[in-house]
């Protein structure tokens, strides 16, 4: 597709359970990110990866959040046991340099109630 | 204190007028500095990006001061479709991931 997609595009989910989002990221783009937003604030960096490579983790706020990007191209953002303070706007975001600026999928909204 | 500073807003302002938004960043090894718009419920996307030697896309003009570590974006003649809020945004050149400041709301009232 033309820019990149990211599903489900709302999640509700009970404490406890697991989510997996999902994002396909602009073909041929290495860099991947994935950001949180919560309401009424900046997306929060959570990690990034070129190609297959996780690089940089740092973002992720707990030992329940794991990412992958196995082939290099879509990518998932899993959350485990998932608590209420996890609910926000997950966004994925590729880019094909770190020069340019990045381009944003339209976001998985996650309620956990 | 938060990486990147914006005044959060809201400013609300008459079609026409002419609106200036400043952000200030922390990080003295940012490298890369974007404005991004978000319209309500929707992704971030980029405006424009933010050099020393300024900017000009129509009617926005984005700058950057090195020295004082500060970004501007001016919009002119300012529309109602420009309603949004705008994200100023840096990104340094040891973490790769984009920075983002919580954003300013912008209203053009007609």
């Amino acid at each position: 597709g033309a820019g990149v997609s990211q599903s489900p595009r709302y999640k509700v989910a009970k404490r406890g359970q697991d989510v997996a989002l999902r994002c396909d990221p602009i073909s041929g783009h290495v860099s991947l990110f994935w950001y949180q937003q919560a309401l009424g604030q900046g997306p929060e960096f959570l990690t990034y990866f070129q190609n297959e490579a996780q690089l940089d983790k740092s973002g992720l706020p707990s030992d329940r959040f794991f990412a992958e990007r196995p082939e290099g191209s879509v990518s998932t953002l899993k959350i485990q046991r998932t608590q209420q303070e996890d609910s926000a706007v997950y966004l994925c975001a590729s880019t094909p340099g770190l020069t340019t600026g990045e381009f944003f999928g339209p976001g998985t909204r996650l309620t956990v109630l | 204190r938060k990486e990147v500073e914006q005044d959060p807003g809201p400013f609300n302002v008459p079609e026409g007028a002419t609106v200036a938004f400043n952000c200030t960043y922390s990080n003295s090894a940012s490298q890369s500095f974007f404005w991004y718009r978000q319209d309500c419920r929707k992704e971030p996307k980029l405006l424009m990006s933010v050099y020393s030697s300024g900017n000009e896309d129509g009617r926005f003009t984005a700058q950057l001061n090195r020295a004082s570590q500060y970004i501007s974006l001016l919009i002119r003649d300012s529309k109602l479709s420009d309603s949004a809020t705008y994200l100023c945004v840096a990104r340094s050149g040891s973490a790769r991931q984009l920075t983002f400041g919580s954003g300013t709301q912008l209203t053009v009232l007609p």
